[in-house]
C-alpha cells in the first residue's frame, strides 16, 4: 500500500518561498512506472496541477508554465521522497496543496493528505 | 492548454438514482480520461482510470466510458456516501488538466 505523508509550513509571507515535503511510503521515487506531482486547489482556481518528476533512466520534470519560472520539483532518493519549492509567493498562491502519484495511464491513484498554505503578512 | 468541461456543475439526487456527469475535453484524448470523488477537506479519490477502467477497491455502481472528446461518468444506484464532488482529469498531454468539477447533493 502506498502512502504519501506531506510536511510543511502553513504560512508563509509574501514573496518568500513556499516549501513542501512528500515522503514515499511502498514505492520509490525513482520508480521507472510512476511520476510524482504535486497538485494545488483553491475556489478560484480549482484543481491546478503544478509539475512533476519522474525517473527513466535519467530524471525529468514537467511544469505547468502559469508557475514554470517559480518552480522546482527534486526528488531525494536517499529519503525516499519529493519537494516542491515556490518562489516569490502572493497572497494568489494561498490553496490546498497535495503531492499525488500517478500511475495507470497518468491518472493520480495515491494523493498526501493535503497542506492548506497561506501566503499573508 | 487541453480545457475540461463538466456538466452539469450541481446535481440534486435521491437515494437509488442512476445519475450520468459529462466531461467534454477541448480537443481528443483518446480514453487519457480519468474521475475523482471529493469529500470536503478530503483529498480526491481515484474512482475510474483510462475512461472505463475500475480503480481497485471501487464499487461496481460507478462506470465510465467515452472516447475521444465526450466521457461519462455513471452512478447505477446512489447511495448515501456518493453525495460529493466529481471532477474529471486528462492525461493525454501536459499540463494535466481538471474539469471544473460537478456537485452531487442530496435532493
Amino acid at each position: 500500500q502506498v502512502q504519501l505523508q506531506q510536511s510543511g509550513p502553513g504560512l508563509v509571507k509574501p514573496s518568500q518561498t513556499l516549501s513542501l515535503t512528500c515522503a514515499i511510503s511502498g514505492d520509490s521515487v525513482s520508480s521507472n512506472s510512476a511520476a510524482w506531482n504535486w497538485i494545488r486547489q483553491s475556489p478560484s482556481r480549482g484543481l491546478e496541477w503544478l509539475g512533476r518528476t519522474y525517473y527513466r533512466s535519467n530524471w525529468y520534470n514537467d511544469y505547468a508554465v502559469s508557475v514554470k519560472s517559480r518552480t522546482t520539483i527534486s526528488p531525494d532518493t536517499s529519503k525516499n521522497q519529493f519537494s516542491l519549492q515556490l518562489n516569490s509567493v502572493t497572497p494568489e498562491d494561498t490553496a490546498v496543496y497535495y503531492c499525488a502519484r500517478s500511475f495507470h495511464q497518468g491518472s493520480f491513484d495515491y494523493w498526501g493528505q493535503g497542506t492548506l498554505v497561506t501566503v499573508s503578512s | 492548454d487541453i480545457q475540461m468541461t463538466q456538466s452539469p456543475s450541481s446535481l440534486s439526487a435521491s437515494v437509488g438514482d442512476r445519475v450520468t456527469i459529462t466531461c467534454r475535453a477541448s480537443q481528443s484524448i483518446s480514453n487519457y480520461l480519468h474521475w475523482y470523488q471529493q469529500k470536503p477537506g478530503k483529498a480526491p479519490k481515484l474512482l475510474i482510470y483510462a475512461a472505463s477502467s475500475l480503480q481497485s477497491g471501487v464499487p461496481s455502481r460507478f462506470s465510465g466510458s467515452g472516447s475521444g472528446t465526450d466521457f461519462t461518468l455513471t452512478i447505477s444506484s446512489l447511495q448515501p456516501e456518493d453525495f460529493a464532488t466529481y471532477y474529471c482529469q486528462q492525461s493525454y498531454s501536459t499540463p494535466r488538466t481538471f474539469g471544473q468539477g460537478t456537485k452531487l447533493e442530496i435532493k
